[in-house]
C-alpha cells in the first residue's frame, strides 16, 4: 500500500520561531495536500501542491505564513513561520494517486510555547 | 461553500452494540463521498467511498454507508462492533464529481467501544 513518510512526528517551538514540516512520498504524485488539525476540530485544507507550480491557498491561509515547497513529483515541505500558541495544532500531509487514492502521512503534532 | 456535519462527536458503545453515524454535507453539485477510520496513533485510513451506482456501499471490517440524496447525508452503519473498532472516524466530502480534488472534512467523532 502507500506510503507517505511525514516528520517531524511532534515539536515544541518558541513562539516567533519556524518550523518545516517535510514528507516524502515512496513514488511520483502530482497532487500533494496540507491540513491542518486543530484540537477539537475538522481537518482543514490548507493549500495544494503541485509540483513546478506555486502551491494553491484555501481562504484564510496565506504563503507567507505557510510556504510550501514541492521541488520534485516525492516530496514536499510545509513552513509554520513565525509561530504563534494559535498555531499549535497537528499538520498533516497528503497526496493522491489516480481517481480517488488518498494517502495520508502520519501528522506532525506541533505546541507553541 | 462546501461543508460536512459529523454531529455524534463521541460515541460509547459495548460490544456487539449496532453502529450508526451521521454525515450531512452541504454542496448542491455532484459529490464523492468517504468515510476514513484513524486507530490510535495510526494514519487515517479509507473505510469506504461512493460515486455513483448503488447508494449502499460495502467497506472494510463490515462496515457500510448510505447515500441519500434527498438528505444530504451519507451515514455509517455496522451492525454489531468490537472493541477493536475504537477509533475516530471522519466523514469527507469531494465537490464537482472530483474536479477539483480537494476533500473536505467533518470534525470527526470519536467512537469508543467497551469489551
Amino acid at each position: 500500500s502507500a506510503v507517505i513518510s511525514q516528520k517531524p512526528s511532534r515539536d515544541i517551538c518558541q513562539r516567533g520561531t519556524s518550523l518545516t514540516i517535510q514528507c516524502q512520498v515512496d513514488s511520483q504524485v502530482t497532487m500533494m495536500f496540507w491540513y491542518r488539525q486543530q484540537p477539537g476540530q475538522s481537518l482543514t485544507l490548507i493549500a495544494t501542491a503541485n509540483q513546478g507550480s506555486e502551491a494553491t491557498y484555501e481562504s484564510g491561509f496565506v504563503i507567507d505564513k505557510f510556504p510550501i515547497s514541492r521541488p520534485n513529483l516525492t516530496f514536499s515541505t510545509l513552513t509554520v513561520s513565525n509561530m504563534s500558541p494559535e498555531d499549535s495544532s497537528i499538520y498533516l500531509c497528503s497526496d493522491l494517486r489516480g481517481l480517488d487514492g488518498y494517502t495520508f502521512g502520519s501528522g506532525t503534532r506541533l505546541t507553541v510555547v | 461553500a462546501q461543508s460536512v456535519s459529523q454531529h455524534n462527536h463521541h460515541v460509547i458503545l459495548s460490544e456487539a452494540a449496532s453502529l450508526e453515524l451521521g454525515c450531512n454535507y452541504s454542496y448542491g453539485g455532484t459529490v464523492n463521498l468517504f468515510w476514513y477510520v484513524q486507530y490510535p496513533g495510526q494514519h487515517l485510513q479509507l473505510l469506504l467511498k461512493y460515486f455513483s451506482g448503488d447508494p449502499l456501499v460495502k467497506g472494510i471490517k463490515g462496515f457500510e454507508a448510505e447515500f441519500i440524496k434527498s438528505k444530504f447525508s451519507f451515514n455509517l452503519r455496522k451492525p454489531s462492533v468490537q472493541w477493536s473498532d475504537t477509533a475516530e472516524y471522519f466523514c469527507a466530502v469531494r465537490g464537482n464529481g472530483g474536479a477539483t480534488n480537494k476533500l473536505i472534512f467533518g470534525t470527526g467523532t470519536l467512537l469508543a467501544v467497551q469489551p
